[in-house]
């Protein structure tokens, strides 16, 4: 597609439920990240991906949190058993680079997912 | 760990002035620093991109200095419109074999008309 998409653009769960975040980055591109970025707050990194391995997961806030990447596309994040602190908009961006030597690493975001853990 | 400094007070500016955004960080000087701009709602979109090499970058009416001395980059918007009202957010590089930038927690900017 023309630019990262993400899906739902809103969620709203009951604590204790599992919930999906979908990514789908830009064509073409290799490096996936994903971010949360609570009310007023930064970017907070949670997972980068290049192709479908994950070398950096070290921003997943517990082993409730996981994400899976396939056909070097399509992410998925998954958060179990949702907490209330859970509740932030979850972004994800895409980027050509991703491999050390590469000058450049423009990130390209999707809109995010509000979650909202009642 | 690095530690990536930015006012967390809003800027608040008269249209038609030079905006100046300030982005300190405390380790060691990434290879490369982004800016990006964040409207509400919305993911951040890229700006600029400043080598450590480099001391300066334009695109229009933006601005990006570097300095590794001071541990410090600033961000000017010249002329500015209340169309430049947005949070901006810098980027360090961070290394770890691959690309990867930690961000700041951004300013946000007011153009008063």
């Amino acid at each position: 597609g023309a630019g990262v998409s993400q899906s739902p653009s809103n969620k709203v769960t009951e604590k204790g439920k599992d919930v999906e975040l979908r990514c789908d980055p830009i064509s073409g591109h290799t490096a996936l990240y994903w971010y949360r970025q609570s009310l007023g707050q930064g970017l907070e990194f949670l997972i980068y991906f290049q192709g479908n391995s994950a070398p950096d997961k070290s921003g997943l806030p517990s082993d409730r949190f996981s994400a899976e990447r396939t056909g070097g596309s399509v992410s998925t994040l998954t958060i179990q058993r949702t907490q209330q602190e859970d509740s932030a908009v979850y972004l994800c961006a895409s980027s050509l680079a991703g491999l050390a030597g590469l000058a450049k690493n423009i990130q390209y975001f999707g809109a995010g997912t509000r979650l909202s853990v009642l | 760990s690095q530690k990536i400094e930015q006012n967390s007070e809003a800027l608040n500016i008269q249209e038609g002035k030079t905006a100046t955004l300030t982005c300190n960080y405390t380790n060691y000087s990434p290879a490369y620093l982004q800016w990006y701009r964040q409207d509400p709602g919305r993911g951040p979109v890229f700006l600029l991109l400043i080598r450590e090499n480099e001391k300066e970058k334009r695109k229009e009416r933006l601005k990006v200095t570097f300095d590794t001395t001071l541990k410090q980059s600033l961000f000017h918007i010249t002329a500015s419109q209340p169309a430049d009202s947005a949070t901006y957010l810098c980027a360090l590089e961070t290394g770890g074999g691959y690309q990867k930038v930690t961000f700041g927690t951004g300013t946000k900017l007011q153009v008063i008309p």
